[in-house]
C-alpha cells in the first residue's frame, strides 16, 4: 500500500519570500502525485498533478512541484508567497493503474504567510 | 454546474442518534469515495465504490456503512453516532479521460456529536 508523509506540520514564511513544502511517498509501484489546497472553513481545491512526462509541473497561483523518482519526493515550492497563500497544504498520491484509484493524503502542512 | 454536491452541509446529532450523508455527481463517474479530515491527521478514505451496486471498506470504515444503489448516488450512514465520529467529511468521484486523471470533491459536511 502506499503512503505520503508530509514531515512539516507548519511552516511560517515571511511575505514575498520563497517557500517549499516538503512531501514524500512511499509506494511500489508506479504512482500518480497530486497537490491540494484548503482555505479555512473550505474544501479542497487542486494546485496540480503528476501524472507522467515532464517531472516539472506547473500549478495554479504560481506554484511548482517536482517529481523525484529516486527521492521518492514531490515537494512543492513557490518563489515568493503572497498573504493570500496562507492555507493548508496536501499532498496525495495513487497508484498509476489505470486510473481510478483510492487517493491517499498527508497528514497536511500549514503554511503562514507573515506580513 | 456540474460536480460533487453533499448533503447536508453542517449537522449536529446527539450520541446514539442516527443519520444518513449523501453524495451526489452528475459526471457519470464510475468510482466514488468517502473521506474524513480530521486536525493533523489528513484525509482518510473511510469507504469507496468500484461501481454501481459496489462498495468496499477503506481505512476507517468502522462506525459506517454505505450504498451505491445508483451510479450517481453514494450513500454514508451512521447508525449510532458517536463523538469519535465528529468531523468534517468529503465526498468525491475520480476520472480518468484521454489521459487525464484527478478527482472531484465536493464541499464538505461538518458534522458534530454530542
Amino acid at each position: 500500500a502506499q503512503s505520503v508523509t508530509q514531515l512539516d506540520s507548519q511552516v511560517p514564511v515571511f511575505e514575498e519570500a520563497p517557500v517549499e513544502l516538503r512531501c514524500n511517498y512511499s509506494s511500489s509501484v508506479s504512482v500518480y502525485l497530486f497537490w491540494y489546497v484548503q482555505y479555512p472553513n473550505q474544501g479542497l481545491q487542486l494546485l496540480l498533478k503528476y501524472l507522467s512526462g515532464s517531472t516539472l509541473v506547473k500549478g495554479i497561483n504560481g506554484f511548482e512541484a517536482e517529481f523525484n523518482k529516486s527521492q521518492t519526493s514531490f515537494h512543492l515550492r513557490k518563489p515568493s508567497v503572497h498573504i493570500s497563500d496562507t492555507a493548508e497544504y496536501f499532498c496525495a498520491v495513487s497508484v498509476s493503474n489505470f486510473g481510478n484509484e483510492k487517493l491517499t493524503f498527508g497528514t497536511g502542512t500549514r503554511l503562514t504567510i507573515i506580513p | 454546474n456540474a460536480g460533487v454536491t453533499q448533503t447536508p452541509k453542517f449537522r449536529v446529532l446527539k450520541t446514539g442518534q442516527s443519520m444518513t450523508l449523501l453524495c451526489a455527481q452528475d459526471m457519470n463517474h464510475e468510482y466514488m469515495y468517502w473521506y474524513r479530515q480530521d486536525p493533523g491527521m489528513g484525509l482518510r478514505l473511510i469507504h469507496y465504490s468500484v461501481g454501481e451496486g459496489t462498495t468496499a471498506k477503506g481505512e476507517v470504515p468502522d462506525g459506517y456503512n454505505v450504498s451505491r444503489l445508483k451510479k450517481q448516488n453514494f450513500l454514508l450512514g451512521l447508525e449510532s453516532a458517536a463523538p469519535s465520529q465528529t468531523s468534517v467529511y468529503f465526498c468525491a468521484s475520480s476520472y480518468w479521460v484521454a489521459s487525464n486523471y484527478g478527482y472531484t470533491f465536493g464541499s464538505g459536511t461538518r458534522l458534530t456529536v454530542v
